[in-house]
């Protein structure tokens, strides 16, 4: 079975400043990895996904996350953050067919 | 488009009531899921359906009926809600599971008093 821990619940940053929200999952076979962000009273939205080939994946808003299979990892950052990327992001994997398994979740908050 | 689109948004039972959230999307996906969003537990999978005619138990079905009613349309029934299930209902769509984005509905806030 896959499963998905995101080891941070909340991450306070300052406006402008780098951040990086964790994420490690567990599978014994190949896997799919997203990230979602789910703004205030909202459903989610894809950020970026990693299905193959280059292991640094770029998404939208300025999102990157790099996957590291020697360390299940598929860790998010971005080089400076906005007001606006105030959000709760999900980590999720998969190895197909129905079968998405999402993290707890990181809370993110820019401090202006 | 308007995407996946969920009705109710929000919604108050009293236990032992019954209601159905409605759900439908316009992107011709063929798999459906409904999945319910509890503080500090990420997202988990009740149902879903494969493809239109099929429906399948995700991690938390008890308590909880579904209907695929078209290819359109993904229903989730609570027959007798009890409070365990307040909580934020999802529903989402994809056009194929092996490695396509699902696409999320605005959610189905309920309360179970």
């Amino acid at each position: 079975a896959q499963s998905v821990t995101q080891l941070d619940s909340q991450v306070p940053v300052f406006e402008e400043a780098p951040v990086e929200l964790r994420c490690n999952y567990s599978s014994s076979v190949s896997v799919y990895l997203f990230w979602y962000v789910q703004y205030p009273n909202q459903g989610l939205q894809l950020l970026l996904k990693y299905l193959s080939g280059s292991t640094l994946v770029k998404g939208i808003n300025g999102f990157e996350a790099e996957f590291n299979k020697s360390q299940t990892s598929f860790h998010l950052r971005k080089p400076s953050v906005h007001i606006s990327d105030t959000a709760e992001y999900f980590c999720a994997v998969t190895t197909g067919a129905n079968n998405l398994f999402f993290g707890t979740g990181t809370r993110l908050t820019v401090i202006p | 488009n308007a995407g996946v689109t969920q009705t109710p948004k929000f919604q108050v039972l009293k236990t032992g009531q019954s209601m159905t959230l409605q759900c439908a999307q316009d992107m011709n996906h063929n798999s459906m899921y409904w999945y319910r969003q509890d503080p500090g537990m990420g997202l988990r999978l009740i149902y879903y359906s494969a493809s239109e005619g099929t429906t399948d138990k995700g991690e938390v079905p008890n308590g909880y009926n579904v209907s695929r009613l078209n290819k359109r349309e993904f229903s989730l029934r609570l027959e007798s809600a009890a409070p365990s299930q307040t909580s934020v209902y999802f529903c989402a769509s994809v056009r194929a599971p092996l490695g396509d984005e699902q696409f999320f509905g605005p959610g189905t806030r309920l309360t179970v008093l």
